[in-house]
């Protein structure tokens, strides 16, 4: 059972590298997001999709894009990297219940250092 | 906007005893759900429980035990006879009429043997 599958799982990366986080889910679920996870913050909404083709910003998403053309893949990229999104990253995916997103399924998390 | 609030950074205790985490949320909407996830040393998350706002019972699962009072906008999750595989970060969420989780800051459980 795969679930949600994050790939990479570590990254370092240069002040102004470029690189993208790859998050695939096998339920068939709608609703796909990406969170970042900083110590004594909780867990931060960067970007989410509410179905292929489309996306929206969270909480944080300054310095991120995403994109959702297939249904089972949500791509995060971060365009030239900085120290301050040195953080592990966790995709999660949903299937809607009601107005709410049902229960989330996370990914194993991605630990991204920015040097 | 929603939020949620943890109060508790960090609780220590020793095997056996009972521990309260408190989770404290802000929302306009009348419909919303609230959740707990858990999140073990090994770092994956794992989902305890969702309750919508027009369930107020309380619910009760193994040691597991949340309390929802509207009155208070509290959802508090209890872990009875604590043991060590207990020791984690628990998450309180919020959702409220959209798609998106708000999650807390965060409780750390440890359980000392």
């Amino acid at each position: 059972n795969a679930g949600v599958t994050q790939t990479p799982k570590f990254r370092v990366l240069k002040t102004g590298q470029s690189m993208t986080l790859l998050c695939a889910q096998d339920m068939n679920h709608e609703y796909m997001y990406w969170y970042r996870q900083d110590p004594g913050m909780g867990l931060r909404l960067i970007h989410y999709s509410v179905g292929e083709g489309t996306t929206a910003k969270g909480e944080v998403p300054d310095g991120y894009n995403v994109s959702r053309l297939k249904k089972q893949n949500f791509l995060l990229g971060l365009e030239s990297a900085a120290p301050s999104q040195t953080s592990v990253y966790f995709c999660a995916s949903s299937y809607p219940s009601g107005t709410s997103p049902g229960e989330l399924f996370f990914g194993e998390g991605s630990r991204l250092t920015v040097l | 906007a929603q939020k949620v609030t943890q109060a508790q950074t960090e609780i220590s205790v020793v095997e056996k005893e009972d521990v309260t985490l408190d989770c404290v949320y802000e929302t306009r909407d009348t419909t919303y759900y609230l959740f707990w996830y858990k999140q073990p040393p090994s770092g994956e998350l794992v989902f305890l429980i969702r309750r919508n706002s027009f369930d107020e019972q309380n619910e009760i699962s193994g040691r597991y035990s949340w309390n929802f009072q509207k009155s208070t906008s509290s959802f508090n999750f209890t872990i009875t006879a604590s043991q060590v595989v207990d020791s984690a970060v628990y998450f309180c969420a919020l959702s409220a009429n959209d798609y998106k989780l708000s999650f807390g800051a965060g409780t750390t459980v440890t359980v000392r043997a």
